[in-house]
């Protein structure tokens, strides 16, 4: 069983539209992060919360506690925000945990 | 400017040989990790560091080793004895453990 769940695994989407996408998790948390992978394997951190809602431009990040589940939103969505997105949360123990990423796709 | 650079970003090797993979960093960082990330998977922790001079085991440390003698400098060395060497590795740092962390490019090693 894996701590860090995503879904969907794969989305395709049209330029313009509004993306969702989902991380749940077994853990308790220390904190939860968002991290973005492109193409070519680097790797940005989107966010970092702990609780309530972030937003960063057109990407929001909000995370539940108590039903321990998080969701990235992408308003406007543009193809250069095709890449693989990843959930990653750092339990209370100092242990690290990773979903194995959302391939997100955005065509012209 | 301030980041985190790993080299080369692409590395070969014959299978039986010890590589070690750079990984420096100038953002006054403390924490410091390497990760392992293989098609269609997650990314896997090796080892970890909090600060200079220690570190810590991840969930897949056997077969590599690691350093931390200067708070900028983090290398991994694969081991002959890691039988599934051929991946893509990851570093990482943070200005504490498990805080937001900033990713290097990565490389890339291929033994055969």
């Amino acid at each position: 069983k894996n701590e860090v769940e995503q879904s969907p695994q794969n989305l395709t989407a049209q330029e313009g539209e509004f993306i969702t996408i989902n991380c749940s998790y077994s853990v308790g948390i220390s904190a939860l992060h968002w991290l973005q992978q492109h193409p070519g394997g680097g790797i940005v951190s989107l966010f970092m919360l702990s609780s309530g809602k972030k937003k960063h431009g057109r990407l929001i990040a909000t995370i539940n506690i108590q039903e321990k589940h998080s969701s990235l939103h992408i308003t406007a969505s543009h193809p250069r925000d095709s890449a693989v997105y990843i959930c990653a949360v750092a339990n209370t123990g100092n242990q690290f945990y990773f979903g194995t990423g959302t391939s997100l796709t955005v065509i012209p | 400017d301030g980041g985190i650079t790993q080299s080369p970003k692409y590395l070969f090797r014959k299978e039986g040989q010890n590589v070690t993979l750079s990984c420096e960093q100038n953002l006054n960082h403390d924490a410091m990790y390497w990760y392992r990330q293989d098609p269609g998977q997650g990314l896997r922790l090796i080892y970890y560091s909090q600060i200079v001079n220690d570190f810590q085991k991840g969930d897949i440390a056997e077969g590599y080793s690691v350093s931390r003698e200067k708070k900028e400098s983090f290398p991994l060395t694969v081991t002959s004895a890691q039988k599934n060497p051929t991946a893509f590795y990851l570093c990482a740092s943070s200005i504490a453990l498990y805080y937001e962390q900033y990713f290097g490019p990565g490389t890339r090693l291929t033994v055969t």
